[in-house]
């Protein structure tokens, strides 16, 4: 089977970096996605890893390890408008159903001003 | 392009009612799918297709039919509704090569309440 855990809450505050966690127990998997929710709206996607390491878009960083099973979202400069649900996604080699694209639960992101 | 369109944003329904929620999408993509969200419980996956006429079972499929005529459309129907389907729908679409398989757009959500 698989499993993404993400802590279910962050706080921070403007202007601030933060870290989300994502650590996942699974066999083999294509890569790391990362999506953001605001309250109400649809997910979009921030970004991919597809191999380890970082990839930087923007504000946004997203990092790989696969030897750790472990990746992060990394955001700077904290605005505001950054509170949101921030979801992990793998898409895990197989076939079928088992292939398609598995979230976690979700981190809720919190900014203070 | 208007992307990913979802019908109708809100919806009450009776226990044992059955209903469509309409999805369609003017990019092209080949990947269609269905999601619903609970609150805690993040995006679990309905049924997913990889093209006109091919449809297959996610993870929650119970109580949901699918079907898949052309490119663009990808309803979903409820058979008899059930309040343990009080949920947000969301339709997701994608290309399947390489990196865009993992770029899912979204449509905006149907949020379906079953009494």
């Amino acid at each position: 089977g698989q499993s993404l855990e993400q802590p279910s809450e962050v706080t921070a505050v403007e202007g601030a970096i933060v870290q989300i966690n994502c650590t996942y127990q699974t066999s083999g998997f294509y890569g790391l996605s990362w999506y953001q929710q605001h309250d109400g709206g649809a997910p979009t996607f921030l970004s991919y890893n597809a191999l380890d390491g970082l990839e930087e878009t923007g504000r946004f960083s997203s990092f790989l390890s696969r030897s750790d099973s472990y990746g992060y979202l990394l955001l700077q400069e904290l605005q505001m408008k950054d509170s949101a649900s921030y979801f992990c996604a793998v898409r895990l080699h197989g076939s079928g159903s088992a292939r398609q694209l598995t979230f976690g639960s979700g981190t809720q992101l919190t900014v203070l001003p | 392009n208007a992307g990913v369109t979802q019908t109708p944003k809100f919806q009450v329904l009776k226990t044992g009612q059955s209903m469509t929620l309409q999805c369609a999408q003017d990019m092209n993509h080949e990947y269609m799918s269905w999601y619903r969200q609970d609150p805690g419980m993040g995006l679990r996956l309905i049924h997913y297709s990889v093209g006109a006429g091919i449809t297959d079972q996610g993870e929650v499929p119970n109580g949901y039919n699918v079907s898949r005529s052309t490119t663009e459309d990808f309803p979903l129907r409820l058979l008899s509704a059930a309040p343990s389907q009080t949920s947000v729908y969301f339709c997701a679409s994608s290309l399947m090569t390489g990196r865009s398989y993992n770029e899912q757009f979204f449509g905006p959500g149907t949020r379906l309440t079953v009494l």
